[in-house]
């Protein structure tokens, strides 16, 4: 089975901190991707790579930014943390050539104060 | 711009009975449809998927979907809910190299 970790399931930072999100996946997916979710808004991406280097933009990347140092761990960085960035963040991973199949994360509920 | 509604918030069955979660796309073309389940506090998991053939397709857990590209549908069908499908249910459209995923449905199911 695919299996997609994410570093911490609950996290607590203070607005300014610079926060990390880690996420792991074990199948060789090329493409991963961080989406955040809000109550009736869905899911939206932030950001997405297709390969080892490479990020896209997503729907929200305004406020993070992101690192894909190896094939199978893709980092989220929030560079100065903001309240309005508490929210539940979930990684996803799939192969290229099914890059719509998508295997998710357990995800990390990020609380800002 | 492609979008994705789910017209219901919150669904309550009784277990054992049917369910029908409702889905509409907006999209230019016949896109790649996806349902998927969040059980509280998991991540996201692939019921079924449609992207050609066969406008009804089946899933894992019991559940299918159909593709009703006139009404611009896809809405999930289960005939008979247990207390375990109580869950957040996704619907999810591709839209080029994205999926857009609709705002959810909860699901409560009453013993």
């Amino acid at each position: 089975d695919v299996k997609v970790t994410q570093s911490s399931r609950y996290l607590v930072k203070r607005t300014g901190e610079k926060v990390f999100l880690e996420c792991v996946q074990d199948m060789d997916h090329e493409n991963m991707f961080w989406y955040r979710q809000d109550p009736g808004l869905g899911l939206r991406l932030i950001y997405f790579s297709y390969d080892v280097k490479m990020k896209e933009k997503g729907d929200i990347p305004e406020g993070y930014s992101v690192s894909r140092e190896k094939k199978e761990r893709f980092s989220l960085i929030l560079e100065s943390a903001s309240t309005n960035q508490t929210s539940m963040y979930l990684c996803a991973s799939s192969f290229a050539r099914v890059r719509y199949e998508q295997y998710f994360g357990p995800g990390t509920r990020l609380t800002v104060t | 711009a492609q979008s994705v509604t789910q017209p219901d918030i919150h669904i309550t069955v009784s277990e054992g009975a049917s369910l029908e979660l409702r889905c509409n796309y907006s999209y230019g073309a016949t896109p790649y449809l996806f349902w998927y389940v969040q059980s509280p506090g998991q991540g996201l998991q692939l019921l079924l998927k449609y992207f050609s053939g066969d406008t009804l397709v089946q899933g894992i857990k019991g559940f299918e979907a159909e593709f009703k590209r006139s009404q611009s549908s896809f809405n999930l069908r289960k005939p008979s809910v247990h207390w375990s499908d109580a869950a957040e249910y996704f619907c999810a459209v591709t839209s080029y190299d994205k999926v857009i995923f609709g705002p959810g449905t909860s699901l409560s199911v009453i013993p």
